[in-house]
């Protein structure tokens, strides 16, 4: 069964750093990219960051190109996203998500943790 | 930028009755290789999403079969034949074709 567990949300001030880590299981983690997706509070879903296998090839959503960046651990099942400069509209549950073989979609999702950034 | 916009924005069904959410992006989602690159989400509530349809018309493992899609280049549909107590919950459009862009959202829920 595959698993994602994310970590390392919480308050945060504006301007501050925050280091999410994604725990991964019941699938081979580095045969697939991997991705960030979030919702702000009683709004819709925005992707944020993507990874491929390797780590070879990484995108960003223009509202985070800069401050947030994407990494893996392939030895230890983890994917992580290190967000700086954090903003107001950073607040968010962040989503871990598995992207399908094709690399096109995702197919399973975390349950999240919840960023919130305010003074 | 691709932008994804759905429609209703709010659907409330009587079970056993059928519901259609419409899923129109701005650009062509037919990608040069001959798939489209449009997907539906389903996110009950408390929950995060779920996958119910990748490329348009092909349910996701699991997926019961009144759930159908439909459409190609622009213009997509998701269809449930006979909407159960279950169903309820925000609905989302995807495209990949560029990057990942996500529909607002269709809340459906039960009369």
């Amino acid at each position: 069964e595959v698993q994602l567990v994310e970590s390392g949300g919480g308050l945060v001030q504006p301007g501050r750093s925050l280091r999410l880590s994604c725990a991964a299981s019941g699938f081979t983690f580095d045969d697939y990219a991997m991705h960030w997706v979030r919702q702000a509070p009683g709004k819709g879903l925005e992707w944020v960051s993507g990874i491929s296998w390797n780590s070879g090839s990484i995108g960003y959503a223009d509202s985070v190109k800069g401050r947030f960046t994407i990494s893996r651990d392939n030895a230890k099942n983890s994917l992580y996203l290190q967000m700086n400069s954090l903003r107001a509209e950073d607040t968010a549950l962040y989503y871990c998500a598995k992207a399908a073989s094709s690399g096109y979609f995702f197919d399973y999702w975390g349950q999240g943790t919840l960023v919130t950034v305010s003074s | 930028d691709i932008v994804m916009t759905q429609t209703p924005l709010s659907l409330s069904v009587t079970p056993g009755q059928p519901a259609s959410i419409s899923c129109k992006s701005s650009q062509s989602l037919l990608h040069s290789d001959g798939k489209t690159y449009l997907y539906w989400y389903l996110q009950k509530p408390g929950q995060p999403p779920q996958l119910l349809i990748y490329e348009v018309s092909n349910r996701f493992s699991g997926v019961p079969d009144r759930f159908s899609g439909s459409g190609s280049g622009t213009d997509f549909t998701l269809k449930i034949s006979r909407v159960e107590a279950e169903d309820v919950g925000v609905y989302y459009c995807m495209q990949s074709i560029q990057l990942f862009t996500f529909g607002p959202g269709t809340k459906v829920d039960i009369k």
